[in-house]
């Protein structure tokens, strides 16, 4: 069973802060690893994508990426209370359908005024 | 250029009717994509389809769940004889090819199923 497990939080921040959200995922020939944002009652808004080991930078999110202990995060700089909802980790499903995206359950953060 | 759209945004159904829930692609997209997402849980997969084929549907549950795309017209999603734990949110996405998940989703607002 291929997974994808993140802390369901909730993760409080104050106000200009940085967030720390992880992931960490079962299936080692994953190629491509996604963060999306949902807000309480919306769709899943993808925000940041990444496919090599390192750091992707892209305004106030960085995705960074480990393949080799299978773990993906993502940094929030300057936190605001606008950043607050559920943060969903997801891997594409090497090997299995092109069409199945493997989603974790989602890290809900706080940001406090 | 519309995203993906979806109707309804919120359905109510009483246990045992139909549930239809309906994914226009964006234009030009042939490939759609079918996500549930329970209370308190993640997105999952349910069912892969091109114009007129299902390509996987590895997701779907074997009973009373039904999805087709026909060559006109929006994807279909359709749901017999409904339950409480059907109760959901249901998200499609769309892409021009296949192998999307190279590239991530887009999804449209879904429809926000409750069974009563």
């Amino acid at each position: 069973q291929k997974e994808v497990e993140q802390n369901s939080g909730p993760l409080s921040v104050p106000e200009g802060a940085i967030a720390s959200l992880n992931c960490t995922y079962s299936d080692r020939g994953s190629q491509s690893f996604f963060w999306y944002r949902q807000y309480s009652g919306k769709s899943p808004e993808l925000i940041m994508s990444i496919y090599s080991n390192g750091d992707k930078e892209d305004g106030r999110f960085t995705a960074q990426l480990n393949k080799a202990s299978q773990y993906v995060s993502l940094l929030i700089r300057d936190s605001q209370p606008s950043d607050s909802a559920t943060y969903l980790c997801a891997v594409n499903d090497y090997g299995g359908s092109q069409g199945n995206l493997i989603f974790g359950k989602g890290t809900k953060l706080s940001v406090k005024p | 250029n519309a995203g993906v759209m979806q109707n309804p945004r919120h359905l109510v159904r009483r246990r045992g009717q139909e549930a239809r829930l309906r994914c226009s692609p964006m234009k030009g997209h042939s490939h759609v994509y079918w996500y549930r997402q329970l209370p308190e849980e993640g997105l999952k997969f349910m069912v892969y389809l091109q114009k007129e084929n299902i390509i996987d549907e590895s997701g779907m549950p074997k009973e009373r769940f039904s999805a087709e795309f026909p060559k006109e017209g929006p994807s279909i999603l359709r749901i017999q004889q409904v339950v409480r734990g059907d109760s959901a949110a249901y998200f499609c996405a769309s892409s021009p090819f296949p192998g999307q998940t190279n590239y991530g989703y887009t999804f449209g607002s879904g429809t926000r199923l409750t069974v009563v």
